[in-house]
């Protein structure tokens, strides 16, 4: 089975820091997504990553950055944290980008800016 | 104007089959359409996929329609276990690369 995780389940930040949310694939999947998933508004793309050192802007990123060194490895960086990005994260990975809409998914991080 | 919708909620009683429908109305031409179920605090699964006419695996079967339009998940003889959020993934034309959407979700509540 195919596993993603996620660093952290649970976490509370203040407003100004840097948070960083670590996601980790198993499965030599090519591809990485981050999404935010706030109620009535379903999941948004943040940024997805189709390569090592690859990247592409989503729907939403604004006030993000994102980093992938290693293959099974894809970071989501809040530089400076802000109320308006608590929310759920999702982290999810896809074996190519032609089968990218097959995603497997992580457990998600609640992150709440306080 | 690249969109999917869903139905908010569905409420079904155990034993029963299940249709829910997702309109897509610009999606792109060579991508295909994926249905995800959630439960809560938990990620998006993949249950289903196609391209088009009809999909059946163990699970569900996905309807859809020459047009590409729409797409419809059928769920055979939903038990209570089944109440979950279902949302459907689809792809618009983005110029280079096609742009994925997810719909925003429809919430089944089955019922005894």
């Amino acid at each position: 089975d195919v596993k993603v995780t996620q660093s952290s389940r649970y976490l509370v930040k203040r407003t100004g820091e840097k948070v960083f949310l670590e996601c980790v694939q198993d499965m030599d999947h090519e591809n990485m997504f981050w999404y935010r998933q706030d109620p009535g508004l379903g999941l948004r793309l943040i940024y997805f990553s189709y390569d090592v050192k690859m990247k592409e802007k989503g729907d939403i990123p604004e006030g993000y950055s994102v980093s992938r060194e290693k293959k099974e490895r894809f970071s989501l960086i809040l530089e400076s944290a802000s109320t308006n990005q608590t929310s759920m994260y999702l982290c999810a990975s896809s074996f190519t980008y032609a089968n990218r809409g097959e995603q497997f998914f992580g457990p998600g991080t609640r992150l709440t800016v306080l | 104007l690249a969109k999917t919708t869903q139905p908010i909620s569905m409420d079904s009683y155990e034993g029963q089959e299940v249709n829910i429908t997702c309109s897509h109305n610009n999606i792109a031409t060579n991508d295909y359409i994926t249905w995800y179920q959630q439960f809560p605090s938990q990620g998006p699964r993949f249950i289903i996929q196609g391209y088009k006419t009809k999909v059946t695996n163990e699970v569900a079967s996905l309807f859809i329609p020459a047009d590409r339009k729409s797409s419809t998940l059928s769920l055979p003889r939903v038990s209570l276990s089944d109440t979950a959020v279902y949302y459907c993934l689809v792809g618009f034309d983005g110029g280079a690369t096609n742009k994925l959407i997810f719909g925003t979700g429809t919430l089944l509540a089955v019922q005894p």
